[in-house]
């Protein structure tokens, strides 16, 4: 049964790097035809789709995002990480990894993880 | 960038049927966005229940289901149950990126 946990620091600096963890199970990123990616839910607000990555190192991200983002796949950890810099109070949200049908298609869900930026 | 939009909330019988849309600022929906449709319940993970239009899964109930409909993506609930009120959010696909609507709020009252 596929399990994502999210993991990483719940609090970040304005101007810092946010980084997150997808720890993945019950499913290989080298041998999947699946994408891995990320999705993002501001407190109280709607999913903002932010990006995904193939176990090639193929990405598709979101062009508001695209400027400070980074997702890369570690497959002999079976890992899928989020990198976010300079952020500010606006990336405070709770941060989904899920399994993608294609590239832009979140599909098994992780329970997310809430990242709060302030100093 | 794409705007997805959703009605903002819709109110339906127990037992009652509603239909939910989502529309894009580009023009008709087709199969090509390949939409996806998600519930959302208070303090939970998104749960997909509907993909590439029409698809579901094995955990969506079958009173569930996805078409295309005068230009839109649409996502039926026929016969309701209190269980079903949530969020539910629609995507669609442009070039390989993601887009969500922004969520309609299903009452069963």
């Amino acid at each position: 049964q596929l399990q994502l946990q999210e993991s990483g620091p719940g609090l970040v600096k304005p101007s810092e790097t946010l980084s997150l963890i997808c720890a993945v199970s019950g499913d290989s990123i080298s041998s999947s035809n699946y994408y891995w990616g990320w999705i993002r839910q501001p407190p109280g607000t709607g999913l903002e789709w932010i990006g995904t990555v193939y176990n090639t190192g193929s990405t598709y991200y979101n062009p508001s995002l695209k400027s400070r983002l980074t997702i890369s796949v570690d497959t002999s950890k079976n890992q899928v990480s989020l990198k976010l810099s300079s952020v500010t109070a606006a990336d405070t949200a709770v941060y989904y990894c899920a399994r993608h049908r294609g590239p832009s298609g979140p599909d098994s869900w992780g329970q997310g993880t809430l990242v709060t930026v302030s100093s | 960038q794409a705007v997805v939009t959703q009605e903002p909330s819709l109110t339906v019988s127990p037992g009652g049927t509603v239909t939910l849309t989502c529309g894009s600022s580009t023009g008709t929906v087709t199969s090509h966005h390949y939409p996806y449709w998600y519930q959302q319940k208070p303090g939970q993970a998104p749960r997909t229940l509907i993909y590439d239009t029409f698809n579901k899964h094995s955990w969506t109930p079958a009173r569930f289901s996805g078409s295309l409909l005068g230009g839109k993506a649409a996502l039926t609930l026929s016969g309701a149950q209190s269980e079903d009120e949530a969020e539910y959010y629609c995507l669609l696909s442009y070039s390989g990126a993601g887009v969500f609507g922004g969520g309609t709020k299903v009452t069963v009252l």
